[in-house]
C-alpha cells in the first residue's frame, strides 16, 4: 500500500492569508494525487485531481502541484468559508489511500 | 445533479453485520465511466477506503477487510449496497458512499455520510 503523510496535521490562518499544505507519499506515484475539502458533518469535496487539475465549480483560489513524492495544495486567499480539514488521496494503486488531514482554523 | 444517500441501521451488535444501501439519484448507476465505492472515517480518525463495485458486477476490496465485506449492487433499483461481517468496536465509523471516476479514480460525489455505531 502507498502510505501517504501530510504536514502540518492542523494550522490556524487568518482571512486572506496564503496557505500551503503538504502530502508526500512513501512510493512515486507519478501525479495520481487528489484533494478534498471536508467540513464536520457534510460529504467530503474534491477540489483537485491529477495533482493540479481543478474540478470543475472549485474556486480557482486553490491550486495544486507536485509530482512523484511530494505534493502541494495552496490556498491563495483563505476565505471564511475554507476552515475545514483537507485531505490527500493516492489514486496510483489500489487499495486508495487517504493521508492525515490537515485541519485549518481560524486564527 | 447527482445525489447519494445512504441508508441501514445506525446501531449494531458486535459479532453481527453491518448493512448499508447508497441510493443514487439523478443519474444511472449504469454510467460506464464511473466506480461506486465506500469510504469510512472513525471517530477522530482518517478516511479508509472500503471498496467499490462496478455496474457489471465487478468489486475491488481493500485487502484489510477484504475477508469480512461484501459489496453489491442493484441496476434495477439505482443502489448498491455494503455489508461488513463479524462487526467490532473498531468498525464505529460514518460510512460514506461515492462515485469514483474511471480513469481519474477521484471520488467526485460523496452521500453525507451516516454513523454506525457497534456496541451491545
Amino acid at each position: 500500500d502507498v502510505q501517504m503523510t501530510q504536514s502540518p496535521s492542523s494550522l490556524s490562518a487568518s482571512v486572506g492569508d496564503r496557505v500551503t499544505i503538504t502530502c508526500r507519499a512513501s512510493h512515486r506515484i507519478s501525479n495520481n494525487l487528489n484533494w478534498y475539502q471536508h467540513k464536520p458533518g457534510k460529504a467530503p469535496k474534491v477540489l483537485i485531481h491529477a495533482a493540479s487539475s481543478l474540478q470543475s465549480g472549485v474556486s480557482s483560489r486553490f491550486s495544486g502541484s507536485g509530482s512523484g513524492t511530494d505534493f502541494t495544495l495552496t490556498i491563495s486567499s483563505l476565505q471564511p468559508e475554507d476552515f475545514a480539514t483537507y485531505y490527500c488521496q493516492e489514486s496510483y494503486s489500489l487499495p486508495f489511500t487517504f493521508g492525515p488531514g490537515t485541519k485549518v482554523d481560524i486564527k | 445533479q447527482l445525489q447519494l444517500q445512504e441508508s441501514g441501521p445506525g446501531l449494531v451488535k458486535p459479532s453481527e453485520t453491518l448493512s448499508l444501501t447508497c441510493t443514487v439519484s439523478n443519474d444511472s448507476i449504469r454510467r460506464e465511466s464511473y466506480y461506486w465505492d465506500w469510504v469510512r472515517q472513525p471517530p477522530g480518525k482518517g478516511l479508509e477506503w472500503i471498496g467499490s463495485i462496478y455496474y457489471t458486477g465487478s468489486t475491488f476490496y481493500n485487502p484489510s477487510l477484504k475477508s469480512r465485506v461484501t459489496i453489491s449492487i442493484d441496476t434495477s433499483k439505482n443502489q448498491f449496497s455494503l455489508k461488513v461481517n463479524s462487526v467490532t468496536a473498531a468498525d464505529t465509523a460514518v460510512y460514506y458512499c461515492a462515485r469514483r471516476v474511471y480513469g481519474g479514480d477521484f471520488f467526485d460525489y460523496w452521500g453525507q455520510g451516516t454513523l454506525v455505531t457497534v456496541s451491545s
